[in-house]
C-alpha cells in the first residue's frame, strides 16, 4: 500500500495561473478531503467527498474546485491562483465518514507570486 | 461553531523532561478528539484519539484523557526524547455526519539532548 500520495511536492505559480493538485489513495477509502495549512492557523478544511460523485464544501472553499470521478482520486483545482492561496495543502482519506482514522498525504507546498 | 485552542508554542524541553501540551475545545454534542503529530517535512500522523468522555488515548508513551467537564484533551508524556521533536495538533471531529476535522493551531516542540 502506498497510502495517500500527493503530487507535486512543490509548486510555484504566478498570479492568475491555474493548476491541479493531485491526490490518490489505494486503500479503497470512501471519504477524502483537502486541507490547507497556514502558519499559526492549524489546518482548515477546503472540500471533502464522501464517495465517488459526491463532494461538498468545507470551511474555506473559495477559489478551489474539486471532483471525485473515482474512489481513488480527488484532485484539487485552482482556477486562477492568488497570493492568498500560498500554503501547504494536505489530502486525507478515511475508510468511512463516521469516526474512522484519517490518513494524511505528505503535502504540496504551493507558492503564488 | 466548533473550535480547538492549543497551548501556544514553541515549547523547548530537555531530554527526559515531562511534557504537557494543553488543548481545550468548544463543540456541540459529543465530538471525537485527536492528537496528530507532524515530523519535519512530513504529513500528519494520528498519535492518539478518544471517542467519548473519560476515555484515555495512548501511544508511544503519550497519553491524553477526554475530559468533558473541563472540555479538555491535554497531551502528556513522562519522559520526552529528541525524536519527539515535531509539531503537535489537537483536533476534533463532529459526533455525527461527515468527518470534518477542526484543528488547533499546532504546537512546535523541540527537545534538546
Amino acid at each position: 500500500n502506498a497510502g495517500v500520495t500527493q503530487t507535486p511536492k512543490f509548486q510555484v505559480l504566478k498570479t492568475g495561473q491555474s493548476m491541479t493538485l493531485q491526490c490518490a489513495q489505494d486503500m479503497n477509502h470512501e471519504y477524502m478531503s483537502w486541507y490547507r495549512q497556514d502558519p499559526g492557523m492549524g489546518l482548515r478544511l477546503i472540500h471533502y467527498s464522501v464517495g465517488a460523485g459526491i463532494t461538498d464544501q468545507g470551511e474555506v472553499p473559495n477559489g478551489y474546485n474539486v471532483s471525485r470521478s473515482t474512489t481513488e482520486d480527488f484532485p484539487l483545482r485552482l482556477l486562477s491562483a492568488a497570493p492568498s492561496q500560498t500554503s501547504v495543502y494536505f489530502c486525507a482519506s478515511s475508510y468511512s465518514r463516521v469516526r474512522s482514522t484519517q490518513y494524511f498525504g505528505p503535502g504540496t507546498r504551493l507558492t503564488v507570486l | 461553531g466548533n473550535s480547538v485552542t492549543q497551548m501556544e508554542g514553541p515549547v523547548t524541553l530537555s531530554e527526559e523532561a515531562f511534557l504537557t501540551i494543553n488543548c481545550t475545545y468548544t463543540a456541540t454534542g459529543y465530538p471525537s478528539l485527536f492528537w496528530y503529530v507532524q515530523y519535519p517535512g512530513e504529513g500528519l500522523q494520528l498519535l492518539l484519539k478518544a471517542t467519548k468522555a473519560d476515555d484515555k488515548g495512548s501511544n508511544k508513551g503519550f497519553e491524553a484523557t477526554y475530559r468533558k467537564e473541563t472540555t479538555s484533551f491535554h497531551l502528556e508524556k513522562g519522559s520526552v526524547q529528541v525524536s519527539d521533536s515535531a509539531v503537535y495538533f489537537c483536533a476534533l471531529s463532529e459526533a455525527q455526519g461527515a468527518q470534518k476535522l477542526v484543528f488547533g493551531q499546532g504546537t512546535r516542540l523541540t527537545i534538546n539532548p
